[in-house]
């Protein structure tokens, strides 16, 4: 059975940025067909789609994010990771990882991690 | 991107019907996407429910009930997810997801009271 578990910073100063890593385990990250997502959720508000990879290694972002976002995959760890950069108060949030196939159901989520932007 | 128009809140009895909407902008057909349902508890990830495109192609997640089901209503350009039999557990909030172009977008969220 394939997992997620989100890992990093739960602290990060204005203006710097958010790193974020998700273990994949269970399967491989290389799988064909699957893309690795990153959304997130602020507190007490609803989610929102940051990004994803596909297994080829192509990208696509939420055009609201795309200047400050960079997600990237490391096959010898399985493992895909998010940079967000001069992050403000508003990235607070709870950041989830998750997987599909393809432009398809979001299956399997990370626990999430919470991440606060604070000096 | 798009917004996904979802109500606030909803509420319902137990044993009854509860009917939960997600409206696309006019400018993006229901008829041509999957509509996507996930359900969130309090300090829990999203969980996938199910997708609905037509009658012939849907699909439930994993382990989910079949009370829950999914539809459309082309005239009113909207999503629609079906909770019968209302059950306690049942409370929690409800989100709808499309995937327009390599981009995907989710509606702001029904929180679903059971009383």
């Amino acid at each position: 059975q394939l997992q997620l578990q989100e890992s990093g910073s739960g602290l990060v100063k204005p203006s710097q940025t958010l790193s974020l890593t998700c273990a994949v385990s269970g399967g491989s990250i290389s799988s064909g067909g699957y893309s690795w997502s990153w959304i997130r959720q602020p507190p007490g508000k609803g989610l929102e789609w940051i990004g994803y990879i596909y297994h080829s290694g192509s990208t696509y972002y939420n055009p609201s994010l795309k200047s400050r976002v960079t997600i990237s995959v490391d096959r010898s760890k399985n493992q895909f990771s998010l940079k967000l950069s001069s992050v403000t108060a508003a990235d607070t949030a709870v950041y989830y990882c998750a997987k599909s196939y393809y432009e398809d159901a979001f299956d399997i989520w990370g626990q999430g991690t919470m991440v606060t932007v604070s000096s | 991107q798009p917004v996904l128009t979802q109500p606030p809140s909803s509420s319902a009895s137990p044993g009854e019907s509860a009917r939960l909407t997600c409206t696309l902008p006019s400018d993006i057909n229901v008829g041509s996407y999957n509509i996507y349902w996930y359900q969130q508890k309090p300090g829990s990830p999203p969980r996938y429910l199910l997708y609905y495109y037509s009658d012939s192609d849907k699909g439930q997640g994993s382990g989910v009930p079949s009370r829950f089901s999914g539809s459309k209503d082309a005239s009113a350009n909207t999503g629609i997810l079906l909770i019968s039999g209302l059950q306690s557990e049942d409370e929690a909030d409800y989100y709808c997801m499309i995937w327009p172009s390599n981009a995907l977008v989710f509606g702001g969220g029904t929180k679903l009271t059971v009383l």
